[in-house]
């Protein structure tokens, strides 16, 4: 079955460091999103991405996070000044007709 | 915005029972799924069900869109099982933003 691969699995950062973190979503799939998830807590969406643009955006997505797709198969988000908070699991998914696959999710720790 | 609301928030099962976890949104939906997040961290997509009944081996899940609630049973349940059960909502189904609720924490003993 198609996977969504997510690289690194685990980052741990300085506080102020910018960090990328990259996904490989399904190939035929168009829709592609961030989700984080503080320990403990629910899953919550940051971005979602269509036709080589920003759909939607949470309001937990400010000046410090942008995403890309640089090529036709990476799929990146980046943090520019990462603050203690941002520790946090960041998932990649995208979606084919309403059905959405997660990728194992990058674990950054910020110190 | 829409609120999902999931319960119970904790369930302790002694292998082999069965249970019903329920999530309730409070508006009208036109996407819905229930993850499975496993204690490694990941997220499996167990079902995506706006409406109606699936089953899937001994997981089935009912959705009633027009009550606003949805329902999935665990029968037999295993020592695998355990994790949190997340139900998951959309309103447009155009690739926009999907809203979880907290999660049902699922411990099976064995």
């Amino acid at each position: 079955e198609p996977e969504v691969t997510q690289t690194p699995s685990h980052q741990v950062t300085q506080m102020g460091q910018e960090v990328i973190l990259r996904c490989v979503p399904i190939s035929n799939h168009l829709y592609f999103y961030w989700y984080r998830q503080i320990l403990g807590q629910k899953v919550e969406f940051l971005v979602s991405f269509y036709n080589n643009e920003i759909s939607e955006k949470s309001e937990i997505f400010d000046d410090q996070f942008s995403v890309e797709r640089p090529d036709g198969s990476n799929f990146t988000l980046k943090i520019r000044s990462t603050k203690l908070e941002d520790s946090a699991m960041y998932f990649c998914a995208s979606s084919e007709w309403g059905r959405y696959t997660f990728g194992s999710g990058t674990r950054l720790t910020v110190v | 915005g829409i609120q999902v609301e999931q319960s119970p928030p904790d369930l302790i099962l002694q292998e082999g029972a069965n249970s019903t976890l329920r999530c309730n949104f409070s508006d009208s939906v036109n996407n819905l799924q229930w993850f499975h997040q496993n204690p490694w961290g990941q997220l499996i997509n167990l079902f995506y069900i706006p409406s109606g009944t699936k089953q899937n081996g001994r997981l089935s899940a009912t959705t009633v869109a027009t009550e606003r609630y949805s329902l999935l049973y665990i029968s037999s349940s295993q020592t695998t099982d355990s994790g949190v059960y997340f139900c998951a909502v959309e309103r447009n189904n155009q690739g926009g933003k999907l809203i979880f609720g907290q999660g049902t924490e699922l411990s099976v003993k064995p």
